[in-house]
């Protein structure tokens, strides 16, 4: 079975520091990797994604996500965070029957001033 | 402009009232979904349409009912509704730039703001 596992319901950082959402995944073909964000009381965002090449990829807002295949991790990344980016934050693979992408459990995100 | 539309933001409705929530994009996407979101939890798929079909019921109650009018629109028809159905109501859309397996899955899925539904 396809599956993501985000192994932290909750990531707390100060800002202006390094701002990690780990996310880890399983699949048994090429991995095809999100990362969403929720603000509250809104609809998903989407930031990046994997598909194939570059194990780095860069994304909207200045998040970046490193893909590692050994590891099998997609963690999400961000050099100096913003209050702003205080959210909801889910990784997310796309399974096997297609269409469906399914979502780790989400990582709360604060980011204190 | 990846832009999905959601009417309307909020629903109050009563058990025994027929509402219909409506999603709009204008991006030629051909793939469109429907996801239920609780709160603080992941959305969880309901319907998939591609090319105006319905390719994905995921055993959801008879209660809900897709509709595909044309390729920009999608509706969800809600009849005699539970309680426990109350939640964010999450449409998608997906370029699909090909029919094939692969290119399906390395599809983005770009989300609408969602409706608010509270069943009474």
């Amino acid at each position: 079975a396809q599956s993501v596992a985000q192994p932290e319901d909750q990531v707390n950082v100060a800002e202006g520091n390094p701002l990690t959402v780990k996310c880890t995944y399983s699949v048994s073909g090429n991995p095809y990797l999100f990362w969403y964000v929720q603000y509250p009381n809104r609809g998903l965002q989407f930031l990046l994604k994997y598909i194939t090449g570059d194990n780095l990829v860069k994304g909207s807002y200045g998040f970046e996500a490193e893909f590692n295949k050994s590891q099998t991790s997609f963690h999400l990344k961000k050099p100096s965070a913003l209050v702003s980016d205080s959210a909801l934050y889910f990784c997310a693979v796309r399974d096997k029957g297609d269409y469906k992408l399914s979502f780790g459990a989400g990582t709360t995100v604060t980011v204190r001033a | 402009d990846t832009e999905v539309t959601q009417t309307p933001k909020h629903l109050v409705m009563g058990m025994t009232n027929k509402k219909s929530l409506k999603c709009e994009q204008h991006m030629g996407h051909r793939a469109m979904y429907w996801y239920k979101q609780k709160a603080k939890k992941p959305p969880e798929l309901m319907f998939v349409y591609s090319y105006e079909k319905l390719s994905i019921n995921e055993s959801v109650p008879s209660r809900f009912s897709p509709e595909c009018p044309n390729s920009s629109l999608l509706n969800l028809h809600l009849h005699a509704l539970q309680p426990e159905d109350s939640a964010l109501y999450l449409c998608a859309s997906g370029a699909l730039t090909g029919r094939t397996s692969e290119t399906v899955r390395q599809e983005t899925q770009y989300f609408g703001p969602g409706t608010r539904l509270l069943v009474l």
